[in-house]
């Protein structure tokens, strides 16, 4: 069985800060991890994901996040936020092949983006 | 490329009323999803489905069902509708690299 916990259900930030969103999760085979994006009202958008490779990932717009195998963690960080940043952030976890069929999600983090 | 997509996008229902929710994706996934999003409980699987002609049930199966006669659609269905299904509804796909998955946009839904 695979779990995530995203350890923050709100994380308020201002303007051109930095931030980082804790996500942790477990799982008894390889994993690939995501990160989703879900703007007031909308649906969920991939941010980015981790499949193998370099352990550092980045989006396209200044996010980026770090597998860590030791600490089973996947937590996502950018140096300076935006206003427009606000939103609520998924992290999720599924299997490479076979075992289950099953993404896993975290409850969410909403990250709030004061000026 | 539509992606996933969901009809109807808002709809009022009464108590006791029936409904489906149509799901359709053009990428050739075969594993797909249904979703409800309530405040503060994160996303809840309803019912999923491997694969054409197969679907299970998920964490919250309760009062809905589901139907996977064509690869591209996954219909969710909502026989007797209660108040407690007022909810945002969202359908997902996964495959290609890394099994990525897809979300639509998501189904307004007030049960009055």
């Amino acid at each position: 069985a695979q779990s995530v916990t995203q350890l923050d259900s709100q994380v308020p930030v201002f303007e051109e800060a930095p931030v980082e969103l804790r996500c942790n999760y477990s799982s008894s085979v390889s994993v690939y991890l995501f990160w989703y994006v879900q703007y007031p009202n909308q649906g969920l958008q991939l941010l980015l994901k981790y499949l193998s490779g370099s352990t550092l990932v980045e989006s396209i717009n200044g996010f980026e996040a770090e597998f860590n195998k030791s600490q089973t963690s996947f937590h996502l960080r950018k140096p300076s936020v935006h206003i427009s940043d606000t939103a609520e952030y998924f992290c999720a976890v599924t299997s490479p092949s076979g075992g289950s069929y099953i993404p896993t999600f975290g409850r969410g983090t909403s990250l709030i983006v004061h000026p | 490329n539509a992606g996933v997509t969901q009809t109807p996008k808002f709809r009022v229902l009464k108590t006791g009323q029936s409904m489906t929710l149509l799901c359709a994706q053009d990428m050739n996934h075969e594993y797909m999803y249904w979703y409800r999003q309530d405040p503060g409980m994160g996303l809840r699987l309803i019912h999923y489905s491997v694969g054409e002609g197969t679907t299970a049930k998920g964490e919250v199966p309760d009062g809905y069902n589901v139907s996977r006669l064509k690869k591209q659609n996954f219909l969710l269905g909502l026989e007797s509708a209660a108040p407690s299904q007022t909810s945002v509804y969202f359908c997902a796909s996964r495959g290609g690299p890394g099994n990525t998955i897809y979300f639509g946009e998501g189904s307004w839904l007030t049960v009055v």
